[in-house]
This record gives C-alpha cells, structure tokens and sequence, in this order.
C-alpha cells in the first residue's frame, strides 16, 4: 500500500520560503508516475500546484510558476515542493499526491494526510 | 486554463434516494487519439484527504461501491450516487487532467435531508 506523508514547517512570515517534502513508502517515485502538491485554503476549494515524473520532468501552474519549484530525491524516496516569496494569500492545507499517467487511469489516486502551512507576521 | 464548473453548489437528499452532481469544462477534456475524458471525480470528507472516485469521466477507482457512477463525455459530465448512504456525506469535486494547469470544480456539498 503506497503512503504519502508531507512535513515541513507550519508557520512561515511574509516573503520567507515555504518548504515541504513528501516521503514515498510502499512505492518507488523512480515509478512511471506523477507526483503532485495541491493545496486547499481552509474552507475553500483545491488548487494544482505542480507535479514531477520519475523522469525529473516538472509542470507548474502558470499562477505560481515564478515561485514554485518541485523536485525529487531518488535516494530518499521523497520529492519536495518550494514555494518562494509567501504571503497571507499562500495560507493551506499542502497535500502531496500521486497520479498515474493518463494512459493508466491519470486520477490522483494516492493522498498524504495534508499539513497546514500558516502565513503571518 | 479549462475552468471546471459544478452545480450544485450543495443539495440535500434522503438516504436511499439518488444524488446527482454536475460538471461543466469550459473546453472538452476528450483525447481523441483514445476517445478518453481526462476527467475524475473525488469525496473530501471533513478533515480527510481527497479519495478518488473516479477516472476517465466513468470508470470507478478499485474499492469504489458501485453505487457511484460517473457519466458523460466532452465537457459535461455527472457523478451519480445511488441508493445515498450516512457516509456518502461529503463534498465532490470535478477535475480535469487533460491540460495543465489540471484544474478543479469549486466543490458540491452534499448533506442528508
């Protein structure tokens, strides 16, 4: 059974850099497969941050995309989200995710628990 | 970006009754090269992760009930829960995975009458 498990810092001051890591157990991210973060504000709906393939490959989305970076450590079996430059706005609940290429499914099929990252002076 | 459109924001059912939830792409999200929708349907229940529903706008992930079913093609689609259940409780969201950035619907709260 593949389990994702997202940590990182809860609280982060205005323009600091917000860093969370998601580990991988039960599963190699060396897989033919995607690996997300999406975030939640509270009481509000999801939002695609970006994803890496096993391959390195990333996607962002165009609304972040100057302050996001996604990357993986094979070694560790994790990969890792960066977002540069936060503000109030960037308040979340962070979930790592794992999504299968298209051609097998392409849904997110496989959650962490989410953390919450909190924004203020 | 596709902006994903659900409705209704919330409804109400009686348990044993059918939910019905709709999403609307503002662009179709069917890959003509395999005729599939890269649409999936996911239940957020309070204070748990997302779970996958469904994928491909109508196959239901393994371990799904078959009372959820998802139906259409193009840019509408339907998720259909029959026979509502205590647990069915839950807010759904829509969303596309057919171009970047993969956007989601707003979310439909769905509550027991």
């Amino acid at each position: 059974q593949v389990q994702l498990q997202e940590s990182g810092p809860g609280l982060l001051k205005p323009s600091g850099t917000l860093s969370l890591t998601c580990a991988v157990s039960g599963g190699s991210i060396s897989s033919s497969k995607w690996w997300t973060w999406v975030r939640q504000p509270p009481g509000k709906g999801l939002e695609w941050i970006g994803e890496i393939y096993h391959s390195g490959s990333t996607t962002y989305n165009p609304s972040l995309k100057s302050r996001v970076t996604i990357s993986m450590d094979k070694s560790k079996n994790q990969f890792s989200l960066n977002l540069s430059s936060v503000t109030a706005a960037d308040t979340a609940l962070y979930y790592c995710a794992r999504r299968p290429v298209r051609s097998s499914g392409g849904g997110l099929d496989y959650w962490g628990q989410g953390t919450l990252v909190f924004v203020s002076s | 970006d596709i902006v994903m459109t659900q409705s209704p924001d919330s409804l109400a059912v009686s348990l044993g009754e059918r939910a019905t939830i709709n999403c609307k792409s503002s662009q179709s999200v069917l890959y003509s090269s395999n005729n599939k929708n890269y649409l999936a349907w996911y239940q957020q229940k309070p204070g748990q992760p997302p779970k996958l529903l469904i994928y491909w706008a109508s196959t239901r992930e393994s371990g799904v009930p078959d009372r959820f079913s998802g139906s259409g093609s193009g840019t509408d689609f339907t998720l259909t829960i029959d026979s509502l259940q205590d647990e069915d409780v839950a807010v759904y969201y829509c969303q596309q995975y057919y171009s970047t950035p993969y956007t989601f619907g707003q979310g439909t709260k769905l509550e027991i009458k």
